[in-house]
This record gives structure tokens, C-alpha cells and sequence, in this order.
């Protein structure tokens, strides 16, 4: 079936890296996502990757992606009082356009 | 500055009324998608639609909720009649096709009480 995991909450000191792990069961699913929702806001596409790539990197944002294991992360470098924020994974299984989101995970950026 | 627009953005209403939300898509974009965002379900799609014609809805229920889109310009969610466990935050978005990323809108906040 189609499921999405992810750790519920990491915390970690401004200036330090944030890693924020997912894993999900299609194997079908082309590309897979991660998005970011601020208190009261919608989602904010960060980044995304497609599914033949081990690796992307956007500035301080690096996705990884373990297409055997089935596991993608998120690192975010010198993170910031401003990630703190809920970061879903989500994947879109056998190109159907349905976006399978994890529960999201809470970043908590202490000064 | 293209961006997916819901309205409202906050709705409190009583049980038993019906309640309409509304979204306006990216201009040009043909995919619409509407979830359902609570703390203990998470993020739900509920329907879909490509070119205006709905994909699947199979998320919705069927008794009570009802999504059209009858312009390229707007799509609606329709609860009726409104119930206490409706109440969560739905989301618009949409995309340029079904496999392209889903911009997502600000959403609107139901309560029924």
C-alpha cells in the first residue's frame, strides 16, 4: 500500500544542520517531495527530486534519496530561527498526480 | 507573483449548514486537487480534477461532499449538511499536469460547531 513516514519532531540549535528523514513504500512514485508549512500557512513546495537522482542540492537544502532502502532526508545547513516550521515528505505513487504526504515532521530552531 | 487563492480563509458555521469553499487555480495550470488537513488524519486528498473533468474523488464522502469546477478559473468544495468532524483546514492546489508539482493554496479553516 501506500504509506509515508516520518520522525514527529526534531530540535536543534541555530547555526547547527538539520537532518529530517522519510520513508515511503511505492516504488513507482517518479518524483518525491518535500514541503514546508509555517503556523497558519499552507504548504510551500521547498524542493523536490526525481526518483533516477541519488542526490540534489539547492542551496542550503540537500535531498538525498535511497531509492533501495526507500528512505529520502532533508538537510538543512546553518539552519535558522526561520525553518522552524512542520516539513512533509510526500510521494506521488504510479504517477497518478495523488500526493501521499507523511505526518510531518516539527523543527523546532533554538537561538 | 501566480499563486493559488482560497476563500474564505476562515469559516466557523453551525452543524447542519451548508458550507461552500472556493479556489482559484494558477491561470493556466489544468490540475485541481482539494485535501483535508487534521491532526489526527493528517493530509487527505479528498478529489481531483484534470481539464475540469473530476479523476477521482474516491477521498470525498459521497453523501455529504460534493467538488465541481464550472470554469478553468474556480473550483468549489461543497459540505451539505456540515458536521462537527468536517472541521479541519482544506486545501487548493494545482498543477501544470497530473505528475507536475501541486502549488499549494493558503486554505480555509472550517469549524462547525
Amino acid at each position: 500500500g501506500e504509506d509515508v513516514e516520518q520522525s514527529l519532531f526534531l530540535s536543534v540549535r541555530e547555526g547547527d544542520s538539520s537532518v529530517i528523514n522519510c520513508t515511503y513504500t511505492d516504488s513507482s512514485s517518479t518524483y518525491l517531495y518535500w514541503y514546508k508549512q509555517e503556523p497558519g500557512a499552507g504548504l510551500q513546495l521547498l524542493t523536490y527530486i526525481f526518483s533516477n537522482m541519488d542526490m540534489k542540492q539547492d542551496q542550503r537544502l540537500t535531498v538525498l534519496l535511497n531509492k533501495k532502502d526507500k528512505h529520502l532526508s532533508l538537510r538543512i545547513a546553518d539552519t535558522q530561527t526561520g525553518d522552524s516550521a512542520i516539513y512533509f515528505c510526500a510521494e506521488t505513487p504510479s504517477n497518478t498526480g495523488k500526493l501521499i504526504f507523511g505526518q510531518g515532521t516539527t523543527l523546532q530552531v533554538k537561538p | 507573483d501566480a499563486r493559488v487563492t482560497q476563500t474564505p480563509r476562515h469559516k466557523v458555521t453551525e452543524m447542519g449548514q451548508e458550507v461552500t469553499m472556493r479556489c482559484q487555480p494558477i491561470l493556466g495550470h489544468n490540475t485541481v486537487f482539494w485535501y483535508r488537513q487534521t491532526m489526527m488524519q493528517g493530509l487527505e486528498l479528498l478529489a481531483y480534477f484534470r481539464n475540469r473533468a473530476p479523476l477521482d474523488d474516491s477521498g470525498m464522502p459521497k453523501d455529504r461532499f460534493s467538488a465541481e469546477m464550472p470554469d478553468a478559473t474556480l473550483a468549489t468544495l461543497k459540505i451539505q449538511p456540515s458536521e462537527p468532524r468536517d472541521s479541519a483546514v482544506y486545501f487548493c492546489a494545482s498543477g501544470l499536469g497530473l505528475t507536475d508539482t501541486q502549488y499549494f493554496g493558503p486554505g480555509t479553516r472550517l469549524t462547525v460547531l
